[in-house]
């Protein structure tokens, strides 16, 4: 059975432009949640998803972070402008009940 | 204010019995407490998960005493591989039946020959 996959391994953009990162959940799993670690620091949540419904999405920073489920499938996470302080590891994670099973993570640097 | 904490690092030989605990006051009280294993360049490794008492499965044990405030990571016999950062999970209940999932800052396990 494949695991989470997201998409890209790594990003590299500058201040001001838009990255799209990716995730990919395990087939049949409802839950889908982003979680990101800024440098430094701990690793943060983000939001978590029920099918395509936004659950709790207490983590997001600002409103430059946009976060989509369409269909209840895959999803993204949209950074729009991104800024300096954006640069970190992105986690996405998903699961059935309790137990979250994470990808690899997206490592995204804005220069 | 919901915090999670760790010691930072621990060091250990191969062979040796490992015990990492991760202090969480004022956890949910119908959620799990999670721990996680990752190597650099990787995403979080999911190692075992429990809600109160004792768990053990083929990698681990973890140790929840009644009061829920803490739990402990046991790993028996570790060997050189098992080098890495572990990190614990938790959920807190805050207002109006939100809750927040929280990691621990980690803690960095070195295991020496």
């Amino acid at each position: 059975e494949a695991g989470v996959t997201q998409f890209p391994s790594h990003s590299v953009i500058e201040k001001g432009q838009t990255v799209t990162l990716r995730c990919d959940p395990i087939s049949g799993h409802d839950n889908l949640y982003w979680y990101r670690r800024v440098m430094g620091k701990e690793i943060k949540f983000l939001l978590h998803f029920v099918k395509e419904s936004k659950q709790d999405e207490s983590g997001m920073p600002n409103n430059r972070f946009l976060a989509e489920r369409t269909g209840g499938t895959y999803s993204t996470l949209k950074v729009q402008p991104a800024e300096l302080e954006d640069s970190g590891v992105y986690f996405c994670a998903s699961s059935i009940l309790d137990t979250q099973y994470f990808g690899p993570g997206t490592r995204l640097t804005v220069l | 204010l919901a915090k999670t904490t760790q010691p930072i690092s621990m060091d250990s030989y191969e062979g040796q019995e490992v015990n990492i605990t991760c202090s969480h006051n004022n956890i949910a009280t119908n959620d799990y407490i999670t721990w996680y294993q990752q190597f650099p360049s990787q995403g979080p490794r999911f190692i075992i998960q429990g809600y109160k008492t004792k768990v053990t499965n083929e990698v681990a044990s973890l140790f929840i005493p009644a009061d829920r405030k803490s739990s402990t990571l046991s790993l028996p016999r570790v060997s050189l591989s098992d080098t890495a950062v572990y990190y614990c999970l938790v959920a807190f209940r805050g207002p109006a039946s939100s809750y927040k999932l929280i990691f621990g800052s980690g803690t960095r396990l070195l295991v020496r020959p």
